[in-house]
């Protein structure tokens, strides 16, 4: 089971402000380690979206941006459009499970 | 272009062995671990282990210990999942994805993906 929790399900309507948060523990974002974000389209591979909590690779629009605090992490979508509907996951590192690479649980955004 | 493509899908019976593949192109393919991740019909992503081809350093997740082997060959790029007895729930998509290197751990770049189905 995943250790990073997110929402399931987070809906907005076109050119609204969406957020996402990530909630781990002590052993993964609370213990220092990076948060990134991946978005998965319909029947398509994960991509990366934002890497090391707040940056994004080349190409990624800038209405996505992320943050990390203490033992959680947030996805922001801003201007938010009908291509942004797909699935979204955190992913981070957890010490406590012999090096194991987490990710969250996923949320799903809809756009209304 | 850097890239990761893998081989196609899979239809297979229980008890059955399978071996998919990963195969890296414009990059160093043995200077970046490859990670395997499953998604089983509906569900999220779950980190299965990862190697680094330049020397065959392997990690698994202890939830996939012992119930898959990650194996590479260096001399054609490309990175493998195998089972030696599948199981009707290993039925899932699978993708490989490459360790970035930007001194964190994401995933940068990603394959399209294997289907796997399992099915007496």
């Amino acid at each position: 089971q995943s250790v990073l929790t997110q929402p399931p399900s987070v809906s907005g309507a076109p050119g609204q402000r969406v957020t996402i948060s990530c909630t781990g523990s002590s052993s993964n974002i609370g213990a220092g380690y990076d948060v990134h974000w991946y978005q998965q389209l319909p029947g398509t591979a994960p991509k990366l979206l934002i890497y090391g909590n707040s940056n994004r690779p080349s190409g990624v629009p800038d209405r996505f941006s992320g943050s990390k605090s203490g033992t959680s992490a947030s996805l922001a979508i801003t201007g938010l459009q009908a291509e942004d509907e797909a699935d979204y996951y955190c992913q981070s590192y957890d010490s406590s499970l012999s090096g194991a690479y987490v990710f969250g649980t996923g949320t799903k955004v809809t756009v209304l | 272009e850097v890239q990761l493509v893998q081989s196609g899908a899979e239809v297979k019976k229980p008890g059955e062995s399978l071996k998919i593949s990963c195969k890296g192109s414009g990059y160093s393919f043995t200077s970046y671990w490859i990670g395997w991740v499953r998604q089983m019909p509906g569900k999220g992503l779950e980190w299965m282990g990862i190697i680094y081809p330049g020397d065959s350093d392997t990690r698994y997740s202890p939830s996939f210990q012992g119930q898959v082997t990650i194996s590479a060959d260096k001399s054609i790029s490309t990175a493998y999942l195998q089972w030696s007895s599948l199981k009707a729930s290993d039925t899932a998509m699978y993708y490989c994805a490459r360790h970035s290197d930007w001194g964190d751990e994401s995933f940068d770049i990603w394959g399209q993906g294997t289907m796997v189905t399992v099915s007496s």
